[in-house]
């Protein structure tokens, strides 16, 4: 099962900021919490990885608070280009393997 | 970011037929690969981990006898989906992981007619 609870979707405009918060109670204290972006018929795509506190690249932020219960992506001044299913995992320990099981996702949509 | 990619891009075949798919890590070598099938509007579901030089492990209702994994090598994996049949046409996506970051192939579309 899936580690993570996101919003199954999401409705935006073009130039505004988007935050997408998934909940993940169960966080182990070696967890570390990526984000996923997927389109129609691709692969997921990196989009941003962190432990704790507050981690910013190019595209996007993240937002851990201290007890890491939760995470909150935000992208930035939004595109038609960002519609698209994000997803957030926390890694599973099973049979001493490191695995990342998806949940249902959050789908963006971004209006003009 | 690291490279993953898949071979080929896209399948037909024929019901009963064998099909092979590959996964390769391009710019970094990964000591563990993953492969995931996705049906339409539908999350990723995980098949198997598979270690370099080990058997794979399958995760719980996927067939190890029909969904043939192989690590070969610390950039290889493949996948080899054997008698395909039509309720085998999915997406089929390989991962592999790089440290603490796991990145993710294209895809392999796989239609059995």
């Amino acid at each position: 099962l899936a580690k993570t609870t996101q919003p199954i979707s999401m409705d935006s405009y073009e130039g505004q900021e988007v935050n997408i918060t998934c909940s993940h109670n169960n966080i182990a204290t070696n967890d570390y919490i990526t984000w996923y972006q997927q389109f129609p018929s691709q692969g997921p795509r990196f989009i941003i990885q962190g432990y704790k506190t507050k981690v910013t690249n190019e595209v996007a932020s993240l937002f851990i608070p201290a007890d890491r219960k939760s995470s909150t992506l935000s992208l930035p001044r939004v595109s038609l280009s960002d519609t698209a299913v994000y997803y957030c995992l926390v890694g599973d320990w099973v049979d001493s393997s490191y695995k990342l099981i998806f949940g249902s996702g959050t789908r963006l949509l971004v209006r003009p | 970011g690291a490279v993953v990619s898949q071979h080929p891009s896209w399948v037909i075949c024929k019901s009963g037929t064998s099909v092979k798919i590959e996964c390769r890590s391009l710019d970094f070598q990964a000591t563990t690969m993953f492969w995931y099938r996705q049906f339409p509007k539908q999350s990723l579901m995980l098949m198997a981990t598979s270690n370099e030089g080990s058997k794979a492990t399958y995760e719980q209702g996927v067939e190890k006898d029909k969904f043939l994994i192989n690590h070969a090598s610390l950039t290889l994996s493949t996948l080899t989906v054997t008698s395909a049949h039509p309720e085998d046409s999915s997406f089929y996506i390989c991962s592999a992981r790089g440290g603490s970051e796991q990145y993710f192939g294209p895809g392999t579309r796989l239609t059995v007619t």
